[in-house]
């Protein structure tokens, strides 16, 4: 059973660009959390998706950052017209539905995508 | 809101001898508590959870931590550490999304 899987693990882009994050999560799992973390700081949580659905996207920037969760394919984050500041490692995790076989409270985390804002 | 709070940035500790980690929680209702690890450049790894039963909780690669309900704690600890253990260590509050605290950096000597 593979683990949580995001890509890319390293992406370089300069200011105004677009950034797209993906993360596919484990195999059973329908919920999706991002969290971002700044250079030596702690975990942010971002946003929480269930397939087609936002359910708490209470740590999201007002602008320029959006993410979804489709019916089919990959959860994305996407970073629109990115600055310096959005330089960070964002990390995804995926955990199945509270009370379903699997269940046992934990989220389970990919690698980290790591965004750099030239 | 719930939140957790580590308030030690970093803990050095010699290897060989026992290690705290501490963690306080402010949560309304039952607590479910966790602890993750994180290495260099990579994701967190679980080590253990408390959600209800025996307050002294077994975890992975011979950590444990003690759920303290009077004093609102989840301290991790480890017997006898290990220079391997070096990693940056968080505490977590879950509701519908983990909470986490802002991350102790363990650093063990030879």
């Amino acid at each position: 059973n593979a683990g949580v899987m995001q890509n890319p693990r390293h992406l370089v882009r300069r200011r105004g660009q677009e950034a797209r994050l993906r993360c596919s999560p484990m195999k059973g799992h329908s919920h999706v959390y991002w969290y971002r973390q700044l250079p030596e700081e702690g975990l942010k949580f971002m946003v929480y998706l269930q397939k087609e659905n936002i359910i708490d996207e209470s740590g999201m920037p007002k602008e320029r950052f959006s993410a979804e969760f489709p019916k089919e394919g990959p959860s994305i984050l996407r970073i629109q017209q990115v600055v310096r500041g959005d330089s960070a490692a964002y990390f995804c995790a995926s955990s199945p539905v509270a009370g379903a076989p699997g269940s046992t409270g934990e989220l389970f985390f990919g690698e980290g995508s790591r965004l750099t804002v030239l | 809101a719930q939140s957790v709070a580590q308030p030690e940035d970093q803990v050095n500790v010699a290897e060989g001898n026992p290690l705290t980690v501490k963690c306080t929680y402010s949560v309304s209702g039952n607590p479910y508590l966790f602890w993750y690890v994180q290495y260099p450049n990579r994701g967190l790894q679980f080590l253990l959870k408390y959600i209800t039963g025996d307050n002294l909780v077994k975890g992975s690669y011979g950590f444990e931590a003690e759920f303290n309900k009077s004093q609102t704690s989840f301290h991790l600890k480890k017997p006898s550490a290990l220079v391997s253990d070096s990693a940056l260590y968080f505490c977590a509050v879950r509701s519908d999304k983990l909470i986490f605290g802002t991350g102790t950096r363990l650093q063990v000597f030879p």
